[in-house]
């Protein structure tokens, strides 16, 4: 039971461009969320969350947007950098943080030169 | 460096065998989780404490794992007879839940070979 999901395994950028990365989940008690970014044999690196009073949320070229109707977020990148290049987790977890982190599988971004 | 640091980074050992992973946490944090991560998946929940106190263990946690915490500072993480399903990587995250910050900050891991 694959409470998120990440629907695209890669996505291909243009440097300079927007990189928009999605994430859909569906367990309605989930009331923070999180997007993680990994490289190759390293552990994940914080980059933004949002708790779900809120809709939007931003950190300078990061900005994380929460539907709670739809159950999706997004997390868009702009201007995508070279070194954005990784694979990007969405997380959730119920009672803000508090518990165990729920996973999707990734998003592998690319950015092209 | 006041990250989360887990030692061994990797680990190659023979079916059947016994290994121990430790994992240091944040300064301060009170909280400490760990999570397996394998080919092609987000990492999945293990198991996390509050200070000494094992709050939660998840089902794939099976009799064969234990894990401590001790003193409330590092943790331990302890795989017996070893079996070629548990090579994955093992996190580490810590959090600190006096503060107004819910983010789980993340080791680099150990990765695990069975062989």
């Amino acid at each position: 039971d694959q409470q998120v999901k990440q629907n695209s395994p890669s996505l291909s950028v243009q440097e300079g461009r927007i990189s928009i990365l999605n994430c859909d989940y569906t367990n309605s008690m989930f009331d923070y969320f999180l997007w993680y970014k990994k490289y190759p044999a390293e552990g994940p690196t914080f980059l933004i969350s949002i708790s779900s009073i809120k809709d939007k949320n931003e950190d300078g070229r990061f900005t994380v947007f929460l539907n709670k109707s739809a159950k999706h977020l997004s997390l868009h990148i702009v201007p995508s950098q070279p070194g954005d290049s990784a694979v990007y987790f969405c997380a959730a977890s119920v009672n803000f943080g508090n518990e165990k982190l729920t996973f999707g599988t990734g998003t592998r971004l690319t950015i092209i030169p | 460096d006041t990250g989360v640091s887990q030692d061994p980074r990797h680990k190659i050992t023979k079916r059947g065998q016994n290994v121990t992973f430790r994992c240091d946490p944040i300064s301060e944090h009170n909280r400490l989780y760990w999570y397996r991560q394998t080919l092609g998946q987000g990492p999945e929940f293990l198991t996390y404490f509050q200070n000494e106190a094992q709050l939660e263990k998840s089902r794939l946690l099976s009799d064969r794992f234990s894990a401590e915490r001790p003193k409330g500072s590092f943790s331990t993480l302890e795989i017996q007879r070893t079996e070629q399903g548990d090579s994955a990587m093992y996190l580490c995250a810590s959090r600190d839940t006096s503060s107004l910050e819910e983010t789980q900050y993340f080791g680099p891991g150990t990765r695990l070979l069975v062989l």
